[in-house]
């Protein structure tokens, strides 16, 4: 049983179209972070949120964090195909806790 | 160069064989990780370890063996290995506790057959 629940699990939008990921948890976490992850690589941090209700931008990427600090949610602003990947949020304690992931396909 | 490092990158090996994955950090960081990484299962914590002596299991651990003797090598050891144990290993390391950024080797690939 994973902690934390994403969805959808896949993914395939065109060019420009816009996206929202879900991160979803019954448990309580101090900060979540999300990563993204291409293949044959290791995945990299995107953001960090820390605060209940706290919203991040990074460019065309919006993060945010549930009051109750229990999910997130990431939403992809016009799409491009250098968005594809495997998107995966965090739970962190002293362990990080990984979800089930979400693989984006954005066609040209 | 500064980084963290898996080895080897790719490994088959048979049922009931022992196998040990190596991680190595350049940053002395505390807290080291490892992962399975499985389709549908995003990635699943095996073991972690917070210093040198000090590890501890995850969600998934059963089957694996850690040590950590020194702060930079954090191996994993698959005792006997299984066919469930086919998957993609990741290690990652944390400096700061909290909300630190977790950073990751580039995976081994291992098949069990």
């Amino acid at each position: 049983t994973q902690l934390l629940e994403q969805s959808p699990q896949f993914l395939s939008i065109q060019e420009g179209e816009n996206l929202t990921v879900y991160c979803n948890s019954s448990s309580v976490f101090s900060s979540l972070q999300w990563y993204r992850q291409e293949p044959g690589e290791g995945p990299v941090l995107l953001v960090t949120v820390v605060t209940g209700g706290e919203v991040k931008k990074l460019k065309r990427l919006t993060f945010q964090f549930g009051d109750a600090r229990k999910d997130s949610s990431l939403h992809i602003t016009a799409a491009q195909p250098g968005d594809t990947g495997l998107y995966l949020c965090a739970g962190s304690g002293n362990q990080f806790y990984f979800g089930t992931g979400t693989s984006l396909t954005v066609i040209p | 160069d500064a980084g963290i490092t898996q080895s080897p990158r790719y490994k088959i090996t048979e049922t009931g064989r022992q196998v040990t994955l190596m991680c190595h950090q350049t940053w002395s960081h505390s807290y080291m990780f490892w992962y399975r990484q499985d389709l549908g299962h995003g990635l699943r914590l095996i073991y972690y370890s917070a210093a040198a002596d000090i590890t501890d299991k995850g969600e998934v651990p059963d089957g694996y063996v850690v040590s950590r003797s020194k702060t930079e090598n954090f191996p994993l050891t698959l005792e006997s290995a299984t066919r469930s144990q086919t998957s993609v290993y990741f290690c990652a390391s944390r400096g700061v506790v909290g909300t630190g950024e977790l950073f990751f080797g580039e995976g081994s690939r291992l098949t069990v057959l």
